[in-house]
């Protein structure tokens, strides 16, 4: 399996502030790399696919980049409605999730 | 629009069986690979299996292989996972998710854009 490892695991931030979210493979993996949000007792929702690209409906602040075995999630300008719990995922081979990284409000 | 809808999900005994279904709609189910992913209480996800279009491609996580079974009904719209031998540890909510391709023929890249929203299974004496 191609592990994944997301950090930090949890992370606190204020509104407005730029959050970046980190995620390392544990071997390279081009550009196979997704990014989904979580709300609690929701289920997740795509934000990011091969790396860079914007799934259709999310908003422009959110940005994926790297490739092979680092990769990014930048939110920008955070909004109260992006305090959940993020996670990526590679499909390079069979699908595997990173741990997740919560964002807490500060 | 695309909808996903899981059902099946309930209190099992230690080495008990329980059947899944997810009922898709909005799109053409027979063009896509489907998923089912899981989610332990206050735990992360974890990728349970996948099924091609066709049903002639499957993949299990090594933690369900011999004891899950996914299959597909294309005529019915249909996903389902048969759950054998179950444990304490397969306790979770269980979401079924469209496994999208992006790219070109060769290097395509799959991802997971329509989930569900989940059935809890419950493993307990």
């Amino acid at each position: 399996d191609i592990q994944m490892t997301q950090s930090p695991s949890s992370l606190s931030a204020s509104v407005g502030d730029r959050v970046t979210i980190t995620c390392r493979a544990s071997q390279s993996i081009s550009s196979y790399l997704n990014w989904y949000q979580q709300k609690p007792g929701k289920a997740p929702k795509l934000l990011i696919y091969a790396a860079s690209s914007l799934q259709s409906g999310v908003p422009s602040r959110f940005s994926g980049s790297g490739s092979g075995t680092d990769f990014t999630l930048t939110i920008s300008s955070l909004q109260p409605e992006d305090f959940a719990t993020y996670y990526c995922q590679q499909s390079y081979s069979t699908p595997y999730f990173g741990q997740g990284t919560r964002l807490e409000i500060k | 629009q695309v909808q996903l809808v899981e059902s099946g999900g309930g209190l099992v005994k230690p080495g008990g069986s329980l059947r899944l279904s997810c009922a898709a709609s909005g799109f053409t189910f027979s063009d896509y690979y489907m998923s089912w992913i899981r989610q332990a209480p206050g735990k992360g996800l974890e990728w349970v299996s996948y099924i091609s279009s066709s049903g002639s491609t499957i993949y299990y996580a090594d933690s369900v292989k011999g004891r899950f079974t996914i299959s597909r009904d294309n005529a019915k719209n249909s996903l389902y996972l048969q759950m054998n031998s179950l444990r304490a540890e397969d306790t979770a909510v269980y979401y079924c998710a469209r496994y999208t391709p992006t790219g070109s023929y060769g290097d395509y890249v799959y991802y997971f854009d329509y989930w569900g929203q989940g059935t809890l299974v419950t493993v307990s004496s």
